[in-house]
Formats: structure tokens, sequence, C-alpha cells
């Protein structure tokens, strides 16, 4: 099976614009969780879809957005992207939910001037 | 509720000998337990993983570790490193729900020195 792909691999936005990112995940997998990666913050848990729907979220502004589509793809959005928020977006896939394996993708490095 | 410690943020040993990577945990209900290697520019891989079947679990590579409750610790070894080990590693802690989302460690950087 292909393993969990996200697009783009690398992204140089400026403060004020937004992003999408997308995860392709694995074959079958229902489950997407988006986790943000930083030196100093460490990998914090973004928000999870199951079947279309946000099960859990994190703690971060409403600015992140995320959707799943009916074939378990998934995008996130930042809207008015700060300096702050760059960092390595990664995206996870699993079949049904957290307490299985979670297969990440190689993730999307935002840079944001 | 449910959090992770990792104890060290660096772990320093010399090729071929014994790897141990510490791990607390806290959680209120029956935990999933897991540990994930992150190469430098690469994504997470799953190392091993416990839930709640035999408390020494086996994982890819020649690591082990070992669930203890009493302790609430899930520490990683490894009895011989490898240069190629040289990674992050992080523990992660789940909720044995469906609801439950997933907590990580801060990470641990092994180096192993030649």
């Amino acid at each position: 099976k292909a393993g969990v792909t996200q697009t783009p691999r690398y992204l140089i936005k400026t403060r004020g614009q937004q992003v999408t990112l997308s995860c392709s995940p694995i074959s079958g997998h229902r489950s997407v969780s988006w986790y943000q990666q930083t030196p100093g913050q460490g990998l914090q848990f973004l928000f999870e879809y199951f079947s279309e729907t946000q099960r859990n979220k994190g703690n971060f502004p409403g600015r992140f957005s995320g959707r799943q589509f009916s074939n378990s793809r998934s995008e996130m959005n930042v809207s008015t992207l700060e300096l702050g928020d760059s960092a390595l977006y990664l995206c996870a896939s699993s079949l049904a939910g957290f307490q299985e394996t979670q297969y990440f993708g190689p993730g999307t490095r935002l840079l944001v001037l | 509720a449910q959090s992770v410690t990792q104890l060290d943020s660096h772990v320093s040993v010399s090729e071929g000998t014994p790897v141990l990577l510490r791990c607390n945990y806290s959680s209120s209900y029956s935990p999933s337990l897991f540990w994930y290697v992150q190469h430098p520019n690469k994504g997470l891989q799953l190392l091993l993983k416990y839930t709640s079947a035999a408390t020494l679990v086996k994982g890819i590579n020649g690591f082990e570790a070992e669930f203890k409750k009493s302790e609430t610790s899930f520490h990683l070894t490894k009895p011989s490193a490898h240069m190629s080990d040289a990674a992050e590693y992080f523990c992660v802690v789940t909720l044995n729900t469906n609801a439950g989302k997933s907590t990580f460690g801060d990470g641990t950087t092994l180096t192993v020195k030649p």
C-alpha cells in the first residue's frame, strides 16, 4: 500500500496570507490527524477527522481549520498567517482512531516571512 | 486527562552500548502507549506499541519497552546501539476510547558516538 502523502512538501508564505495543506491517507484509513511540530513547542495536536467529521480538536486558534472528504483525504487551512505558524505540519492516518497505529506522512514545511 | 513526560531531552551513547530512553505517563483510564522515531527531515515511524496485552513489547530494529503500571513508566531500551539509531524519539499516550486523542512527549534526541 502507498503511504501517507502530503502536498506540498515545502511552502513559503508571507504574513497575512492563507495556506491550504493536503493529506492523502493510506487506503482504507478513515481517521486523519494533523500535528504542528516546532523546535520550541514540540509536537502539538491540531485536530482529528473521522468519516468527514471533526472528532477531536487541540488548543489552536480558529485560524486553523480542516476538513475531510468522502475519500478520507484531508485538507488543513491556516488563515491570516503569522510568523509563529512557521513549522512542520504532519498528517497521520489510522484505521479508526488513536489507539491504533498512526502512520505519518513526511510533512509539509511551512515558512512564513 | 493524560500526560506524558520524557525524562531526558538528550541521550548520548557509544555505538554498541545499551540505550535507555525514559518515559513516564499519567492517565485516568487504561492507556495505549507508543514509541515513535523521527529521523531528520522525515515523518514519524512507529517503533512499538502497548495496548494492554503483554507488558514487554518488542518493536522494530531491536527496540523493546516494558509497561510498568506501578511505576507509570514505559521506558524504551535496546541492548546495543547502532549509528543508524541516531534520531528523535517520542513517547505517546492515548486513552483507550474512540474519542481519545494522542498526547506526545517532548521528545528525546539520541546521539550515537562511534
